[in-house]
């Protein structure tokens, strides 16, 4: 079955760029009917979606951020990344990478662990 | 403030049902996107509940149920155990922002 696997720093100084990676496991991220999330949690607060992406390339970004999110996958690694730039201490938080698939059961089906990303000088 | 709307907290006895409501709009759940739930236990990531408003993914219990009408979605758990004890999510695509939202979320406590 599929797992995925955040990595990454887990500081980063204000106005730089947070860059994370998500490892698939047991299963391609050439999947055609899976698209590939970020979703984030700072502390004590709920859920918040970041943005996808498919293997074809095709990105989809939350409004609030998408002037500084960009969403890659590679296909060789069998992994996706994201990057956020600019950032300021509203974006500490737990980052979470899942899967989305479009054939049931539909829905983020599948996450990772999550990651906690301080940003900090 | 999300645009799906959730009661911060709910609570209720061991054996007891709750219900858990998400209240969206037009251009979500009213436009008839698919509304999913999604149980975090503290200190885990979140996983999938309900999807597609009433389907449970194979190993969730019975006891959880989902339903939908209009610009609402609701989550109902029959005989409460003290492990449902959690924060709940509903989720939904919103048209008007070309995206994926959430609840705000609700903390479920077991009394």
């Amino acid at each position: 079955q599929v797992q995925l696997q955040e990595s990454g720093p887990g500081l980063v100084k204000p106005s730089g760029t947070l860059s994370l990676t998500c490892a698939v496991s047991g299963g391609s991220i050439s999947s055609s009917s899976d698209w590939w999330s970020w979703v984030r949690q700072p502390p004590g607060k709920g859920l918040e979606w970041i943005g996808e992406i498919h293997h074809g390339g095709n990105t989809k970004y939350n409004p609030s951020l998408k002037s500084r999110v960009t969403i890659s996958v590679d296909k060789s690694k069998n992994q996706f990344s994201l990057n956020l730039s600019s950032v300021t201490a509203a974006d500490t938080a737990v980052y979470y990478c899942a899967r989305r698939s479009i054939t049931s059961p539909y829905g983020m089906d599948v996450w990772g662990q999550g990651t906690t990303v301080t940003v900090s000088s | 403030q999300s645009v799906l709307t959730q009661p911060p907290s709910v609570s209720g006895a061991p054996g007891q049902r709750v219900t858990i409501s998400c209240t969206g709009s037009s251009s979500n759940i009213g436009a008839g996107y698919d509304a999913h739930w999604y149980q975090q236990l503290p200190g885990t990531a979140p996983k999938l509940l309900i999807y597609g408003n009433t389907n449970r993914p194979s190993g969730v219990p019975d006891r959880f149920s989902g339903s939908k009408s209009g610009t609402s979605a609701s989550l109902a758990i029959t005989g409460l155990q003290a492990e449902d004890e959690a924060d709940y999510y509903c989720q939904s695509f919103d048209s008007s922002l070309s995206g994926y939202v959430f609840g705000g979320g609700t903390k479920l406590t077991v009394l």
